[in-house]
């Protein structure tokens, strides 16, 4: 059964730093990876997949790495801005043998970003 | 063109009541997904469409829910006898799903219904 966890739980950093999210899954038979983004009272927006032939995806100022091997994907966003406040969700499939392609979520990280 | 949409956006009912959730995919997609966000706890997978057939249900809580989809787009989601632990965000999700092409399915969300029971 694939389980996913996401650290840290919260991130509260200053405008302007580069910042790393991470997701770790127990699975590494995958289809792919995507990472979304959910505003307070909101739903989710994607951000980003990645295909498990991937390594990376970049979009704009994010960039998403995914390593099988060892069950990880980090997400990175640089310079960040008050706008990027929000909880931050990785999810993948439920498992290579299931069909559903149901996600399993990880519980999320709540960026605050400082002015 | 348009994303996933879900009605009602807010949705107050008195414990017992029974309430109705409507989700309308994005035109052309073979799936559909609904998903349940408690306050402060993850996403819930519930129910998952494939056409109009539900092929997996493993996540409905109880009897009490059940969800049916038609015409191979807008899907319903029923909730009998509502209780006050059933209060939670409501998301439905599609997808353009082909076997063919399983690493490049992206599931896309939309607004949620905010469901709260008295």
């Amino acid at each position: 059964k694939q389980e996913v966890t996401q650290i840290p739980a919260a991130l509260s950093v200053p405008e302007g730093e580069n910042l790393v999210l991470n997701c770790s899954f127990t699975d590494s038979a995958i289809y792919n990876l995507q990472w979304f983004r959910q505003d307070p009272g909101k739903g989710l927006t994607s951000l980003l997949l990645i295909q498990s032939s991937q390594r990376e995806q970049t979009s704009g100022r994010l960039n998403a790495s995914l390593d099988k091997s060892s069950g990880r994907s980090t997400l990175y966003i640089a310079a960040s801005q008050p706008g990027d406040s929000a909880t931050y969700l990785c999810a993948l499939p439920g498992g290579k043998m299931d069909s559903s392609y149901k996600l399993i979520f990880g519980s999320g990280t709540r960026l605050l970003v400082r002015p | 063109g348009a994303g996933v949409s879900q009605s009602p956006s807010n949705k107050v009912t008195e414990k017992g009541k029974d309430v109705e959730l409507r989700c309308d995919p994005i035109s052309g997609h073979t799936a559909l997904y609904w998903y349940r966000q408690r306050l402060g706890q993850g996403l819930e997978f519930l129910i998952y469409f494939q056409g109009n057939s539900a092929p997996d249900k493993s996540g409905l809580p109880s009897d009490r829910f059940s969800a049916e989809r038609t015409g191979e787009s807008v899907s319903t989601l029923t909730i009998q006898r509502t209780q006050q632990e059933d209060s939670a965000v409501y998301l439905c999700a599609s997808s353009l799903v082909g076997i063919w092409d399983r690493d490049n399915y992206e599931q896309y969300f939309g607004p949620g219904t905010r469901l709260t029971v008295t």
